[in-house]
């Protein structure tokens, strides 16, 4: 049973690209967390989804972030016009229901010139 | 103030040592406390899940405390190898939000010969 997926390992963008961040959560696993930790700071919560809809997104940017879980396929993390700011590593976590532990992937390094 | 205080913020101990991290948190109402092991590049996985009711918590050989009333947790490491060498962060889950984790900051503990 593969662990949580998330590819690219690195991304680079350049100031007003857009990102795409994919994780493919666990095996049987439904729940889908998103969370960004800037250098030298801890994780900070973006999103929760439970396939095709989002449950709580109060960690999300209000604009240009904006976050899928189609019944099909792996989560997207979708970040528009990014901008210095946005560089950071993002992971993704998956569970089999909100109360059972979080499994990490191992993170996308978004890097923004 | 983050909500999720963690010390030392680096720690570095020789092979075969004990060592104790600490855990102050402010995050209320409190539903349970867990430990992560964040490797260099990797994503968090978990060490340990402790609730309100339980003070104590072993996995081999890390062991963590939970005093509920003065809001603080403390892991020790007993006998320590090189492949303890990560970061290590407490995160407190609020009830009524068991899907969104709030992450100290870590302690980034260093293991050497």
């Amino acid at each position: 049973n593969a662990g949580v997926m998330q590819n690219p390992r690195h991304l680079v963008r350049r100031r007003g690209q857009e990102a795409r961040l994919r994780c493919s959560p666990m095996k049987g696993h439904s729940h889908v967390y998103w969370y960004r930790q800037l250098p030298e700071e801890g994780l900070k919560f973006m999103v929760y989804l439970q396939k095709e809809n989002i449950i709580d997104e109060s960690g999300m940017p209000k604009e240009r972030f904006s976050a899928e879980f189609p019944k099909e396929g792996p989560s997207i993390l979708r970040i528009q016009q990014v901008v210095r700011g946005d560089s950071a590593a993002y992971f993704c976590a998956s569970s089999v229901d909100r109360s059972d532990i979080q499994y990490f992937g191992a993170g996308t390094r978004l890097s923004v010139l | 103030k983050n909500q999720v205080e963690q010390s030392p913020q680096s720690l570095i101990i020789l092979e075969g040592k004990n060592c104790t991290l600490q855990c102050n948190y402010t995050v209320s109402p409190f539903s349970n406390l867990r430990w992560y092991k964040q490797d260099t590049g990797r994503g968090p996985v978990s060490l340990t899940i402790m609730t309100f009711s339980e003070n104590t918590k072993s996995n081999g050989r890390y062991t963590a405390t939970l005093d509920a009333d003065t809001k603080q947790s403390s892991l020790h490491i007993t006998a320590s190898q090189l492949s303890d060498s990560a970061s290590y962060i407490c995160v407190v889950i609020k009830t009524g939000t068991a899907s969104k984790l709030t992450f100290g900051t870590g302690t980034r503990l260093q293991v050497t010969l």
